[in-house]
């Protein structure tokens, strides 16, 4: 199993650019969860789907920050514009559906300058 | 969400034995205690679980508390590798929203 896939895997783009970035979860899992990870907040949770749905989204930070589940092997993170502050890693984590363990990706590297 | 709270950074001395404490009091019946770890330049990865009894596996031992209000990782020998940050976080299955917080900072000395 070629585990989560994203990409990419870094990037920098100018400030005002908009930013996608993709994950293909582990074939099978249902579950898939969207994460930013910074020094000062570590591991935040920002969305998470639950066969393509998305069911809580309590964590995306602002109305910049949008995703989408088109389908079961495929989600999108989009920042537009993006901002200096959203400058962290994003990572993307799938779980089985009553499975007790989570895997992510290896994350996306992204740097807004 | 229940909240974990664990130390911010812990030093070890290779070959030693490491107790990584984790506090969660407000820890519910159906919430399995999980740790994860994360490598440098890595996503975290899943190290142990348990629920109410104490768990080994190849990576690490978890004890639990008896009230289920506190849990500590075990690893018997840590080395270089295990430099890392570790996260204990409280889990009941994929419905649930996950956070892991910062975690610890494991650092091990030569």
């Amino acid at each position: 199993d070629a585990g989560v896939i994203q990409s990419p895997r870094h990037e920098v783009t100018e400030m005002g650019q908009e930013v996608t970035l993709r994950c293909k979860p582990i074939s099978g899992h249902d579950y898939l969860f969207w994460y930013r990870q910074t020094m000062m907040r570590g591991l935040e949770l920002l969305i998470y789907f639950n066969n393509n749905v998305p069911i809580d989204d309590s964590g995306m930070p602002e109305d910049r920050f949008s995703a989408k589940m088109p389908n079961a092997s495929f989600s999108t993170l989009k920042i537009q514009p993006s901002e200096p502050r959203d400058s962290a890693v994003y990572f993307c984590a799938s779980t089985e559906p009553v499975g007790n363990t989570i895997y992510f990706g290896e994350g996306s590297w992204l740097t807004v300058v | 969400d229940a909240k974990t709270t664990q130390p911010n950074s812990m030093e070890s001395n290779e070959e030693e034995p490491v107790h990584l404490p984790c506090n969660h009091s407000t820890i519910s019946g159906t919430d399995y205690i999980h740790w994860y770890r994360q490598l440098p330049s890595q996503g975290p990865e899943y190290v142990i679980h348990g629920l109410t009894s104490n768990v080994n596996n190849r990576m690490a031992s978890l004890a639990i508390a008896e009230d289920r209000k506190s849990s500590t990782l075990i690893l018997h020998r840590a080395t270089l590798r295990d430099a890392a940050v570790y996260y204990c976080i409280l889990y009941s299955g994929g419905y649930q929203k996950v956070t892991f917080g910062i975690g610890t900072k494991l650092q091990v000395i030569p």
